[in-house]
């Protein structure tokens, strides 16, 4: 079965305290991989597309990675502005896509 | 400005109604989908579609409808056979890529859906 999996569900940093998030999946052929920020009561903010293993994409304080397995959200140097819910959602082999259940990302000041 | 919008930002329904949550795009974008958002919980597909005319199930279609008459508009219906309805409910556009790929989806602000 196709599967998504975020970990972990929460994250508590203090400001400037690097980390990762995860997001490792099972499913019947990849076509791409997707990273979201979703901020209390909005819809999901588009952050990265990630297609193949070894790609990697910055953006600011974020760098996505993709291996064959997984992703990781890497965080450096955070922000209480980065404070969110981080959402990974994943494209199969059958165009189906599949979203984790997200982490919540608290940075404290 | 180009984007997605969803309308009501929040709807209150009775039990035994039916509500419309409106859905919009000015991005030119083929496809279109419904998503719900519940707590704890990653967002399940309602319905999408690819063209005018054409729309397909997702994994929990049942006690929702939809209509997609004009490319710009996706609205979606909660019909009272949804047994619970109570939810945080996405709107979401792409363009369709040719050859197989795959390409993102944007998404509106969202509708709370609340039943009393």
């Amino acid at each position: 079965e196709d599967q998504v999996t975020q970990s972990p569900e929460a994250l508590r940093l203090q400001e400037g305290e690097s980390s990762s998030l995860n997001c490792s999946y099972t499913v019947s052929g990849l076509r791409g991989l997707f990273w979201y920020r979703q901020d209390p009561g909005k819809g999901p903010e588009f952050l990265f597309t990630l297609y193949s293993a070894g790609e990697e994409k910055e953006k600011e304080r974020l760098k996505a990675t993709l291996t064959k397995k997984e992703s990781f959200l890497h965080i450096t140097a955070p922000k209480p502005e980065d404070s969110a819910t981080y959402l990974c959602a994943v494209i199969t082999g059958g165009f189906k896509t599949i979203f984790g259940a997200g982490t919540r990302l608290f940075v404290k000041a | 400005d180009g984007g997605i919008t969803q309308s009501p930002k929040y709807l209150f329904r009775k039990e035994g109604q039916n509500v419309t949550l409106s859905c919009e795009q000015n991005l030119n974008h083929d496809a279109m989908y419904w998503y719900r958002q519940d707590p704890g919980q990653g967002l399940r597909l309602i319905y999408y579609s690819q063209i005018v005319n054409d729309f397909q199930k997702g994994d929990i279609a049942e006690g929702y409808s939809v209509s997609r008459e004009k490319k710009e508009s996706f609205p979606l219906t909660v019909t009272s056979a949804q047994k619970n309805p109570t939810a945080f409910y996405l709107c979401a556009s792409s363009i369709l890529a040719g050859g197989g790929g795959t390409d993102t989806q944007y998404f509106g602000p969202g509708t709370r859906l609340t039943v009393l």
